[in-house]
This record gives C-alpha cells, sequence and structure tokens, in this order.
C-alpha cells in the first residue's frame, strides 16, 4: 500500500511570501501530524490532526496553520515567511494518534528554504 | 523542560557494535522508541519499549531502559554500511513525539 505522500518535495520562496505544503497518509489513517525539521533545532512538533479536528499544537507562532480534510490529506501554511523558517518539514499518519505503539509512518517531506 | 538528549556523531567500524544513548525527561511516557533517518528521507521506526521494560532484543537491535535514570540506549549488533544514518529516540508526551537531537552514525569499512 502506497506510503506517506507529500508535495512539493523542494519549493524556494522568499521573505514574506506565504507557502501550502500538502500531505496525504496512508489509506485508512486518520491522525496526521507536522514535524518542523532543522539543523539548529532537530525535530520540532508542530500539530497533529484527527478527523478534521486539531488535537495537539507544538510551540509555533500562528504564522504556522493547518487543516485536514474529510479524506484524512491535510494541508498546512506559513504566512509571511521568514529566514528562519527554511526547513525540512514532515509529516507523519497513523491510524488514530499515538495509539498503543506510536508508530508514526513518515513522509520523505517537503524541503524548504526561503531567501 | 523537554529536551531529550543524544550525542551528535558515532563512529564504528563495520561488524563491531553499536550503541547509542539517550537520556529523557518525562518519566511519564509509556513508550520510547527508536526511529530511523536516511539521507533524503523520512524517519522510519525502528523499534520501540513499554516503559515498564528493562530490555527488548529484536534480531540485531537491543534497547535497555534504565527508568531511574531516564537512559535509553539502542545497540546495533554486527553494524554494517547500511545502518549509516541518523538515529532519533522519542518520548510520547501527550499524543506527540518529542525527538532526540539525533546520533548520525558513520559506518567505515
Amino acid at each position: 500500500k502506497a506510503g506517506v505522500t507529500q508535495t512539493p518535495r523542494y519549493l524556494i520562496k522568499t521573505r514574506g511570501q506565504q507557502v501550502t505544503l500538502s500531505c496525504s497518509p496512508i489509506s485508512g489513517h486518520r491522525s496526521v501530524s507536522w514535524y518542523q525539521q532543522t539543523p539548529g533545532q532537530g525535530l520540532q512538533f508542530l500539530f497533529e490532526y484527527f478527523s478534521e479536528t486539531q488535537r495537539n499544537k507544538g510551540n509555533f507562532p500562528g504564522r504556522f496553520s493547518g487543516r485536514q480534510f474529510s479524506n484524512s490529506r491535510s494541508e498546512m501554511n506559513v504566512s509571511t515567511l521568514e529566514l528562519g523558517d527554511s526547513a525540512l518539514y514532515l509529516c507523519a499518519s497513523s491510524l488514530g494518534g499515538l495509539g498503543n505503539t506510536g508508530e508514526l509512518f513518515f513522509g520523505e517531506g517537503s524541503r524548504l528554504t526561503v531567501l | 523542560g523537554e529536551d531529550v538528549e543524544q550525542s551528535l556523531f558515532l563512529s564504528v567500524r563495520e561488524g563491531d557494535s553499536s550503541v547509542i544513548n539517550c537520556t529523557y525527561t518525562d518519566s511519564s511516557s509509556t513508550y520510547l522508541y527508536w526511529y530511523k533517518q536516511e539521507p533524503g528521507a523520512g524517519l522510519q521506526l525502528l523499534t520501540y519499549i513499554f516503559s515498564n521494560m528493562d530490555m527488548k532484543q529484536d534480531q540485531r537491535l537491543t534497547v535497555l531502559l534504565n527508568k531511574k535514570d531516564k537512559h535509553l540506549s539502542l545497540r546495533i549488533a554486527d553494524t554494517q554500511t547500511g545502518d549509516s544514518a541518523i538515529y532519533f529516540c522519542a518520548e510520547d508526551n501527550t499524543d506527540k513525539l518529542i525527538f532526540g537531537t539525533g546520533t548520525r552514525l558513520q559506518v567505515f569499512p
């Protein structure tokens, strides 16, 4: 079965622009989490959605937002981009959240460069 | 705080054992995990351990948990060049994972 698909894989934006990243979870998975990965800060939790509702949110400013659709696909949006937003954005899906084993299935990420 | 700490780098010879260490912070974590990230890829779950266990073995992988010291380790036996990657430990914390800083494992012939 298909894995987690993230689009686009790479993108370049300039400061002040906004960006939307997309994530299609594994079929049947209802939970989607987003993480930001940077060399300096490592992997930081952004938010988690389950059945179109945001269940959990990390410590990121309001410029970072997300949503989940009825088919479990999720998007995240970053507005008014800053240089420090350059990162690999990883999406992970699971059946119903961390549950019993906590296994998250990760996509390959969207690498965002802000110039 | 929510810091999960790991040493940044480990270099081992092919065929030797690798031991990657992790110190976590949340004593209420139910599960602790090890993920692997290869270049250009997302993270892949390697193994996990329930917090009431002190050891788990899975083929070449052995996880040791010292709950008193909040110390977790991953031992890879007979390390191969294909094991070269970044390894992250993670603890669960209110329905999200807190990841460590990652240890880059380099395996040389």
